[in-house]
């Protein structure tokens, strides 16, 4: 069946760290974006890409970098100059703007 | 800009009971718009969609209908079940501009008591 992939579900990052989200799809869809989800807040974009090799800030980009090397993966680094990093991150994927998003299970991110 | 207002919530029924869960929109163009749910955990799933003025979008028993005159796609649901708690969110996606962008409501959490 084919989906969004995201790993890991936990993740931990310590004072000064950068980490990596992971986010794959076997949709062949062209767009991709990344999603934080704080309590009470609903989801607010963080990048997206549109084709390989472009990518877009959304709302809340600082302190974020991405990368779309392939069609297939957009992976997502929460750098140590974001100071708030503990949320849930939402990885979606779309082909136009009419048909849905479908979304990953989501990684969520503590700070240690 | 875009901006998606949903009531806001905890919403507790008990079961049988009927659900609405407002939304209401702001946007320019002609968006299409879309209902997602989120189970504990979980990611969203889509509920259901609508992509024109006066589209009936249905899955599961819910139903939600574009108003264009109200901007509005109100969430409903004649006889809840215990399975339906969950975050609900209402969500647009701008038209013909090239930008795949969806924007969000907060969200509503739905419990459902037996």
């Amino acid at each position: 069946d084919g989906g969004i992939t995201q790993s890991p579900k936990y993740l931990f990052r310590k004072e000064g760290q950068n980490v990596t989200l992971s986010c794959e799809q076997n949709l062949n869809h062209d767009a991709m974006y990344w999603y934080r989800q704080d309590p009470g807040q609903g989801l607010r974009l963080i990048y997206y890409s549109q084709i390989v090799n472009d990518f877009q800030k959304g709302d809340i980009a600082e302190g974020y970098s991405v990368s779309r090397e392939k069609k297939e993966s957009f992976p997502l680094t929460v750098t140590s100059a974001q100071k708030n990093p503990t949320a849930f991150y939402l990885c979606a994927s779309s082909n136009t703007e009419i048909q849905p998003q479908h979304f990953g299970d989501g990684t969520r991110l503590s700070i240690l | 800009g875009n901006s998606v207002t949903q009531m806001e919530g905890p919403v507790t029924l008990s079961e049988e009971a009927f659900l609405t869960i407002n939304c209401t929109y702001t946007a320019t163009g002609y968006p299409s718009l879309f209902w997602y749910v989120q189970y504990p955990g979980e990611g969203l799933q889509l509920l259901l969609k609508a992509t024109k003025a006066d589209d009936k979008g249905s899955n599961k028993g819910f139903e939600a209908t574009y108003r264009k005159e109200t901007t509005s796609f109100h969430l409903e649901k004649g006889s809840v079940q215990v399975s339906d708690s969950a975050v609900y969110f209402c969500a647009l996606s701008r038209s013909g501009a090239g930008s795949y962008q969806l924007t969000f409501g907060k969200g509503t959490k739905l419990s459902v008591i037996p």
